[in-house]
């Protein structure tokens, strides 16, 4: 089953750009990567997903290398509205659909 | 908005007992996944639902069941409450893509129901 290892937390001011990079090291050939942020007494809220290369939405942009062993979450020009946790996330249709959540990375945005 | 409630948001039990959490998709999704959220650490999956039927299950044991509605509502009931049981648990309902080669679709989660078990 793959697994997801995070950095568990970074500092970063307004304004700046913000890269959480995730390993997943056993990752299936079908598998996605999905990015959720989670606030304090919240339940997650999707950011992003990717399969390879590079994929950008309105919020952030994600980037796959080719050997998709691992993936990095770009958040553009953070505010401190964005201080949250972020978690990685592979699809593992292989498994019964059991999705797999790290431990998060911990995102504090200071002014 | 996700679209997702789940009731109650809040209970308090006490070891031993049995307690039942609700969960209303957000219309048109047929998948539905709970999920247990200990303090301070990540969504831990539970099981979850496909049309009815329980299409995956974590590392829960047996106490833990679930139900998925014809409407696609879903619950969760725990028996023989244990400490170890708070938490926050949480629902999160999708439109299952499958076909699409393997994709998860996006889940959307519920508040979450914070249980307390005393």
């Amino acid at each position: 089953l793959a697994k997801t290892t995070q950095p568990i937390s970074m500092d970063s001011y307004e304004g700046q750009e913000v890269n959480i990079t995730c390993s997943h090291n056993n990752i299936a050939t079908n598998d996605y990567i999905t990015w959720y942020q989670q606030f304090p007494s919240q339940g997650p809220r999707f950011i992003i997903q990717g399969y390879k290369t590079k994929v950008t939405n309105e919020v952030a942009s994600l980037f796959i290398p080719a050997d998709r062993k691992s993936s990095t979450l770009s958040l553009p020009r953070v505010s401190l509205s964005d201080t949250a946790v972020y978690y990685c996330l592979v699809g593992e249709e292989a498994a019964g659909n059991k999705l797999t959540f790290g431990g998060g990375t911990r995102v504090l945005v200071k002014p | 908005e996700t679209g997702v409630t789940q009731s109650p948001t809040h209970l308090i039990k006490t070891r031993g007992q049995q307690v039942t959490l609700r969960c209303s998709s957000q219309s048109g999704h047929n998948t539905v996944s709970w999920y247990q959220q200990a303090l301070g650490q990540g969504p831990q999956f539970i099981f979850q639902y496909y049309r009815e039927e329980e299409n995956g299950r974590g590392n829960f044991p047996p106490r833990f069941s679930g139900l998925q509605f014809p409407n696609y509502s879903s619950e969760l009931n725990v028996n023989a409450l244990e400490l170890d049981d708070s938490a926050l648990y949480l629902c999160a309902s999708s439109l299952d893509v499958r076909g699409a080669g393997g994709r998860t679709g996006e889940l959307f989660f519920g508040e979450g129901s914070r249980l307390t078990v005393l």
